[in-house]
């Protein structure tokens, strides 16, 4: 079956640490984006790559870095410069960076303790 | 810089009965709009999208928005609800000119929960 993959589901986080979450997709989707949703505040965009060793800083791009590597494979870490880290993180995809329909995974959990 | 209000934090319908929850924009020219659903811990999906041609959009699970260029709304609808249908949901809107194209143009509401009661 052809996805998004998200993982880990959830993750805890001592506070300084850094930590990767990883998304891959085998729609073969030349865009990624990368995205937080915290409670009533809706989704905001971090930061999205349309081609492999290309990517652009979103609206909340701080404390946040990525790599795309591999047009299959786009990992978000979250360093201890991220000031409020706790939040759900959603991974996208489209096929070519058109109009709108994303293909989202099913999104990582982190707690910061 | 374009935007998306959802009104209502929450929408209560039974089981049955009609729903619309509600999507007004303001964007720089003509928009591209969407909606979305979430299920609990779940990621998005899409639902269905007004790009150009008829004001009235079928998509997926039987609902369908309307687009008012005039009243800058694209509501979205459903003529019976079903308890399956209670998730969070989100309009999104991207200006049709936008020259980065794609999702980094895609701005979200806040989500509306519909909650549909048997």
């Amino acid at each position: 079956d052809g996805g998004i993959t998200q993982s880990p589901k959830y993750l805890f986080r001592k506070e300084g640490q850094n930590v990767t979450l990883s998304c891959e997709q085998n729609l073969n989707h030349d865009a990624m984006y990368w995205y937080r949703q915290d409670p009533g505040q809706g989704l905001r965009l971090i930061y999205y790559s349309q081609i492999v060793n290309d990517f652009q800083k979103g609206d909340i791009a701080e404390g946040y870095s990525v790599s795309r590597e591999k047009k299959e494979s786009f990992p978000l870490t979250v360093t201890s410069a991220q000031k409020n880290p706790t939040a759900f993180y959603l991974c996208a995809s489209s096929m070519d960076g058109g109009p709108g329909e994303l293909f989202f995974g099913e999104g990582s959990r982190l707690t910061v303790l | 810089a374009q935007s998306v209000a959802q009104p209502e934090d929450q929408v209560n319908v039974a089981e049955g009965n009609p729903l619309t929850v509600k999507c007004t924009y303001s964007v720089s020219g003509n928009p591209y709009l969407f909606w979305y659903v979430q299920y609990p811990n779940r990621g998005l999906q899409f639902l269905l999208k007004y790009i150009t041609g008829d004001n009235l959009v079928k998509g997926s699970y039987g609902f369908e928005a309307e687009f008012n260029k005039s009243q800058t709304s694209f509501h979205l609808k459903k003529p019976s609800a079903l308890v399956s249908d209670s998730a969070l949901y989100f309009c999104a809107v991207s200006p049709v000119m936008y020259s980065g194209g794609g999702a980094d143009g895609l701005t979200f509401g806040k989500g509306t929960h519909l909650i549909i009661q048997p």
